[in-house]
């Protein structure tokens, strides 16, 4: 079955750690997206990358980094320098990126991450 | 930054009723979509509604827009307790904007 798997589910860290979250893909979508989503909220973009090597910032990228070496996989760290990085991540990807966004995104089922 | 506004935020019903909930939003739009999230979960997406449609159906759901009122209205009908979730409008603006924004969502709860 194709789809997006994110994981850890759950991850747990100390504040001052970098964390990196996983987000593969076996739908052959070129773009991939990183989205937060705190409590009672919608979602905010992080990044996105539209073709390999390639990425681009979001709203809210400020202490965060990705990297987009293969095609099938965008994975996130969250630095030390993200001032509140509890919340919910998920990771999306599209078959038809770039203007329009005539193609939905498919959604992982995110990780929630916590830092204390 | 958010472009999607649902209204209400909150919507509690019994099975079998059906439930409206509502998007507007700021810009012109090139489409505008609806997405399912079940708590603790990804998002789904439920229809794709392009800015010279009015409306579109999708077995139980109906969705429609107003593009001179800048609103969407997202309907489920005969309501199940399975159909419990947040439901979330999305905007692809124009001028190739490669950004989907979010709007905040309605917590849809529907009582067995």
């Amino acid at each position: 079955d194709g789809g997006i798997t994110q994981s850890p589910k759950y991850l747990f860290r100390k504040e001052g750690q970098n964390v990196t979250l996983s987000c593969e893909q076996n739908l052959n979508h070129d773009a991939m997206y990183w989205y937060r989503q705190d409590p009672g909220q919608g979602l905010r973009l992080i990044y996105y990358s539209q073709i390999v090597n390639d990425f681009q910032k979001g709203d809210i990228a400020e202490g965060y980094s990705v990297s987009r070496e293969k095609k099938e996989s965008f994975p996130l760290t969250v630095t030390s320098a993200q001032k509140n990085p509890t919340a919910f991540y998920l990771c999306a990807s599209t078959l038809s990126p770039g203007g329009g966004y005539n193609s939905p995104l498919h959604f992982g089922n995110g990780t929630r991450l916590t830092v204390t | 930054s958010q472009q999607g506004e649902e209204d209400p935020q909150a919507l509690s019903i019994q099975e079998g009723e059906n439930a409206t909930m509502n998007c507007s939003y700021k810009t012109s739009i090139n489409n505008l979509q609806w997405y399912r999230q079940n708590s603790g979960r990804g998002l789904v997406h439920l229809i794709l509604i392009r800015s010279n449609e009015r409306e579109k159906h999708s077995g139980r759901l109906r969705v429609t827009l107003d593009t001179s009122k800048k609103s969407s209205s997202l309907l489920i009908t005969a309501s199940r307790a399975a159909d419990t979730a947040s439901y979330f409008c999305a905007t692809a603006n124009q001028g190739g904007s490669e950004k989907l924004v979010f709007g905040k969502g309605t917590k849809l709860t529907v009582n067995p």
